[in-house]
């Protein structure tokens, strides 16, 4: 079966530092997608980790364990313009992907 | 490059009737996806295709159909629409092949009454 969970909201400060946590139950797991999704809009890939360990993008970075099937989404240097829901999704077999209901999160100045 | 076009962008029914949601991608991906997504939740796959003339049922199938007789174009049908699906629909397309991102349309926001 595929379950995926992460929180539902969460509210960090302009210019902090942000975990968005995400655990996933997965058939033949392949990898793991994060998602930007900016209220009213499409999603747009982030990252993706297939590996253990700390993948960095800029401000943004994503973590995997695939032993303990957790993954967390790392934003820095928080921006106004972040203020999204950000949607793990965990890929299974034949490329079936698995999203999770998001994690709206709000920057405040 | 265009990327994934849906139209349209807004839509009312009424209950009973029936539509088409158009979908086409100009990046030659083989994979092919229609999700809904209602208010505050995740996006539930509706069907996928991993090819022409290659279809197979998501998570949520119930009430819709769908077919892939080109690459580029994946159309979603709705047969006697019920409140039920009222939502927001996003076609999405990406290459065959692990890590590969998917790329979302603008979605369809579409509403039965």
């Amino acid at each position: 079966g595929q379950n995926i969970d992460q929180p539902t909201e969460m509210t960090a400060t302009e210019g902090a530092i942000v975990q968005i946590n995400c655990t996933y139950q997965t058939s033949g797991f392949n990898g793991l997608f994060w998602y930007q999704q900016h209220a009213g809009e499409a999603p747009t890939f982030l990252s993706y980790n297939v590996l253990d360990g700390l993948e960095e993008k800029g401000r943004f970075s994503s973590f995997l364990s695939r032993s303990k099937g957790y993954s967390y989404l790392l934003l820095k240097e928080l921006q106004m313009k972040d203020s999204a829901s950000y949607l793990c999704a965990a890929e299974g077999g034949y490329q079936k992907v698995t999203f999770g209901t998001g994690t709206k999160l709000q920057v405040i100045p | 490059n265009a990327g994934v076009t849906q139209t349209p962008k807004f839509r009312i029914l009424k209950i009973g009737q029936s539509m088409t949601l158009q979908c086409a991608q100009d990046m030659n991906h083989n994979y092919m996806y229609w999700y809904r997504q209602d208010p505050g939740m995740g996006l539930k796959l509706i069907y996928y295709s991993v090819g022409a003339g290659i279809t197979d049922k998501g998570e949520v199938p119930n009430g819709y159909n769908v077919s892939r007789s080109t690459t580029e174009d994946f159309p979603l049908r709705l047969e006697l629409a019920a409140p039920s699906q009222t939502s927001v629909y996003f076609c999405a397309s990406s290459k065959r092949g692990s890590n590969q991102p998917q790329h979302f349309g603008d979605g369809t926001r579409l509403s039965i009454l």
